[in-house]
């Protein structure tokens, strides 16, 4: 089983919908829990962390489960600017990270 | 805030070669670098974690005399893609970290290709 895993997508919404990617992780000790954006043919960038109480920051909500060992990622009143690539990333200590495969997100007028 | 400095950016070069990239944290120092390969429509795949001052650690599957990293400093990096094949063309993209991981710092990623 991965480390982590991530429905590749793609995912195509209108403009203005929610939508919500999970990703799972297999290691309980793992620590510490991102989420990075990636724009086609760049690097990624950190997007949110994810803290154990959930956080939120503008149309974007991040959310830890622990118990079911998956993280979330939704976003509000989706953008054209918002298309890009989601990378889910987990820490499990140690400088041990993992990546998910990305879901891919396309934003439609 | 903090900033990772990747260069160069794009490089062409015959197959046989070999070909530096250079990884420099520029306002932090970074006790951890990574570097990942990116094959297009694919995800970031780990190559090796290098702490300064030892040896990296590389992923399996990856060759370590191949993929040459020196990390002799705490705000350098330096990948070595030697005796370069056309399959070894890709984007590769190196990472700094100042606390163990936590929190990864991008660099802007250099494009290979090898002719």
């Amino acid at each position: 089983r991965k480390e982590v895993e991530q429905d590749p997508g793609p995912f195509n919404v209108p403009e203005g919908a929610t939508v919500a990617f999970n990703c799972t992780y297999s290691n309980s000790a793992s620590q510490s829990f991102f989420w990075y954006r990636q724009d086609c043919r760049k690097e990624p960038k950190l997007l949110m962390s994810v803290y154990s109480s959930g956080n939120e920051d503008g149309r974007f909500t991040a959310q830890l489960n622990r118990a079911s060992q998956y993280i979330s990622l939704l976003i509000r009143d989706s953008k054209l600017s918002d298309s890009a690539t989601y990378l889910c990333v987990v820490n499990t200590g140690a400088n041990n990270l993992f990546f998910g495969t990305g879901t891919r997100l396309t934003v439609i007028p | 805030g903090a900033v990772v400095s990747q260069h160069p950016s794009r490089v062409i070069c015959k197959s046989g070669t070999s070909v530096k990239i250079e990884c420099r944290s520029l306002d932090f120092q970074a006790t951890t670098m990574f570097w990942y390969r990116q094959f297009p429509k694919q995800s970031l795949m780990l190559m090796a974690t290098s702490n300064e001052g030892s040896k990296a650690t590389y992923e399996q599957g990856v060759e370590k005399d191949k993929f040459l990293i020196n990390h002799a400093s705490l705000t350098l990096s330096t990948l070595t893609v030697t005796s370069a094949h056309p399959e070894d063309s890709s984007f590769y993209i190196c990472s700094a970290s100042a606390d163990s991981g936590l929190v990864l710092h991008f660099g802007n990623g250099t494009r290979l290709t090898v002719t």
